[in-house]
Parts: structure tokens; sequence; C-alpha cells
């Protein structure tokens, strides 16, 4: 079936260090949404790519949409505490039916 | 606008049993979702709905039914409750005109369910 996969699956970063996560779709993708979920909390969206090699930035994050359209990339800028979470992506691949990817954890030291 | 509402926030089911899980969104949208997580796990569909009256399986829909009635609300049911059933689960919304659109979803805070 459709899968979207995720990695790394954790990642520990010190307080000022950049953290990418990377996401891979098995088929080709309409769009990719990213969320952010805090311990103990809900996702909370972030961004949606849709087109072909598309960049979005916001702040310190950047967002990248393959030119298949079947990989994303999100990158985190000298990480802060406050990016505490778990990232995931999710891939439409045509229908209505979003597949999550099993996210990456982020710890940040301080 | 309160967004997306879900009740029971806790719940504790013993095997067999049956219970309602309740979603309702204030933000007249069309679309709604209901997910569940399992620890440390991503998310995975389960029903969708894109209208009053239309609902559809998404990737894990056994064990559970779904209806939905009216825009705002979409409750998930659990027949025949099983320790594998035990997660927390999200409801979620989306607006996509006709027009087309973003499929930003919001969620709800969540039901964590445990089945012993």
């Amino acid at each position: 079936g459709q899968q979207v996969m995720q990695i790394p699956q954790y990642q520990h970063v010190q307080e000022g260090e950049d953290f990418t996560t990377y996401c891979n779709s098995s088929t080709t993708l309409s769009n990719i949404q990213w969320y952010k979920q805090r311990p103990g909390g809900h996702p909370v969206f972030l961004i949606q790519l849709v087109k072909s090699g598309e960049v979005k930035k916001q702040k310190r994050l950047t967002f990248q949409f393959g030119e298949a359209k079947k990989n994303s990339s999100l990158h985190i800028t000298a990480t802060q505490t406050t990016d505490v979470g778990t990232y995931f992506c999710a891939g439409l691949p045509g229908n209505n039916d979003m597949r999550f990817g099993a996210g990456t954890r982020l710890t940040v030291k301080p | 606008n309160a967004g997306v509402t879900q009740t029971p926030k806790f719940r504790i089911l013993k095997i067999g049993q049956s219970m309602t899980l309740q979603c309702t969104q204030d933000m007249n949208h069309n679309y709604m979702y209901w997910y569940r997580q399992d620890p440390g796990m991503g998310l995975k569909l389960i029903y969708y709905s894109v209208g009053a009256g239309i609902t559809d399986k998404g990737e894990v829909p056994n064990g559970y039914n779904v209806s939905r009635s009216t825009t705002e609300d979409f409750p998930l049911r659990l027949e025949l409750a099983a320790p594998s059933q035990t997660s927390v689960y999200f409801c979620a919304s989306s607006y996509l005109g006709l027009a087309g659109g973003s499929y930003e979803q919001y969620f709800g805070p969540g039901t964590r369910l445990t089945v012993t």
C-alpha cells in the first residue's frame, strides 16, 4: 500500500545546532503537509507544499518538496528549546486518504 | 470559535464494551477525519468524510463505524472494544472549497482510550 516513510525516528541536538527530518513516499504526492506535535498535545499544522521543487520558509524553518513530488524535508536552523516536539509529514497521494509519516521526535539540550 | 472539540478526554473500557467518541467542529469545514495514534507512532486514518452524509474508509477502519448526519458532527463508534484499540484518538477537520484550496487540518485535543 501507499507508504510515507520518515527519518530519523529520533534526533537529539544541542541548542543552536541545526536539525533536518526527511519524508519519502512510495508514490507521487499531490501535496505534502508538515505538522508539529508537542508532548501530550495534538498535531498543529505548519505548512503545505504543492508544487514540484517548492521551497518555503517560516523564520528558522525551511521546507522543501522534491522535484518528483515523492520526498520532502524540514530543516530547522539554530534550534531552540521551543522547537522540542515531534514533526510529522503527511502526504496526499491523489485521493482523500492522507498518510502520515511516523514522525521525528526532536529533543533539544539547553 | 472553539475549533474542534472532542469528548471524552479519557476513557477506560472493558473488552467487548462499546462506546462513541464525539467530535464537533464549528468552522463550517466540509472535511472531517478520525485518526488513531499509538504510543511513539504516527497517525493512522480510520475514517473520513467529505461532507454530510458521505463517509469513507481510511487505512485502519476495522472495528470502527462512523456517521456524518450534520456538517458539525462526526462521531466514531467502537462496537466491541478490543485491547488493540487502546490508543489516542484524534478528530480533525479541514476546508476544501469547490475551487480547491488547502487541506490544512485542524485537530481536536484527542481522546485517550484504554481497553482492558
